[in-house]
């Protein structure tokens, strides 16, 4: 059963607090990418990766970080850094150069208290 | 600056009512515009348009691309409830790093009532 798995949910975080959002694909695809959305606003590119061991940032990186060890996993921690974390968290996968064919995963709502 | 620009931002019509939602962009080295339906969780493919004047169409959906007036429309007909959905036009073009990336608009969030 292929396709691209997030987890969790729905995730709770204080103030100052980092807390890492996993991302999980069994469909061989080399990209992979995080998006935020906000309400009434369009997906925004935080990070993408085009393989392993490699990454790049997208439009609001500030605030994030990624890894990319295993061809499978693209795990986001949101730091303290982010000013205003409260959202929801699309990862994405597609093929090599295939950015026009990304397939999404279920997504993540972060609230911070 | 937006570089894709969707229009209405929000649309409530009658069941039966026919809908056109808008897409225009702005971008360099256009490669191809992607609508998505989405529907409180993952965005969900529904057409992929690359050449001008040719209409996409999938049952009561179609689309159709103007890459002269740089614009897309999606039109749904014989509007149903399970038609609500927040519909995102997606724009892939080249980004700041060389590569190619999607611009997504704001989205257009539809609401069909009984």
């Amino acid at each position: 059963d292929g396709g691209i798995t997030q987890s969790p949910k729905y995730l709770f975080r204080k103030e100052g607090q980092n807390v890492t959002l996993s991302c999980e694909q069994n469909l061989n695809h080399d990209a992979m990418y995080w998006y935020r959305q906000d309400p009434g606003q369009g997906l925004r590119l935080i990070y993408y990766s085009q393989i392993v061991n490699d990454f790049q940032k997208g439009d609001i990186a500030e605030g994030y970080s990624v890894s990319r060890e295993k061809k499978e996993s693209f795990p986001l921690t949101v730091t303290s850094a982010q000013k205003n974390p409260t959202a929801f968290y699309l990862c994405a996968s597609s093929s090599q150069g295939a950015v026009n064919t990304q397939y999404f995963g279920p997504g993540t709502r972060l609230t911070v208290l | 600056e937006d570089k894709v620009v969707q229009s209405p931002l929000s649309l409530v019509v009658h069941e039966g009512d026919t809908v056109t939602l808008n897409c225009s962009y702005e971008v360099t080295n256009f490669r191809s515009l992607l609508w998505y339906k989405q529907e409180k969780k993952a965005p969900t493919f529904l057409f992929m348009l690359t050449s001008s004047g040719i209409e996409k169409k999938s049952g009561r959906l179609s689309s159709i691309l103007d890459k002269k007036e740089l614009f897309s429309i999606l039109n749904i007909t014989a509007t149903q409830t399970g038609d609500s959905a927040i519909y995102l036009c997606a724009v892939e073009a080249r980004n700041s790093n060389s590569g190619y990336a999607l611009n997504f608009g704001k989205g257009t969030s539809l609401l069909v009532t009984p």
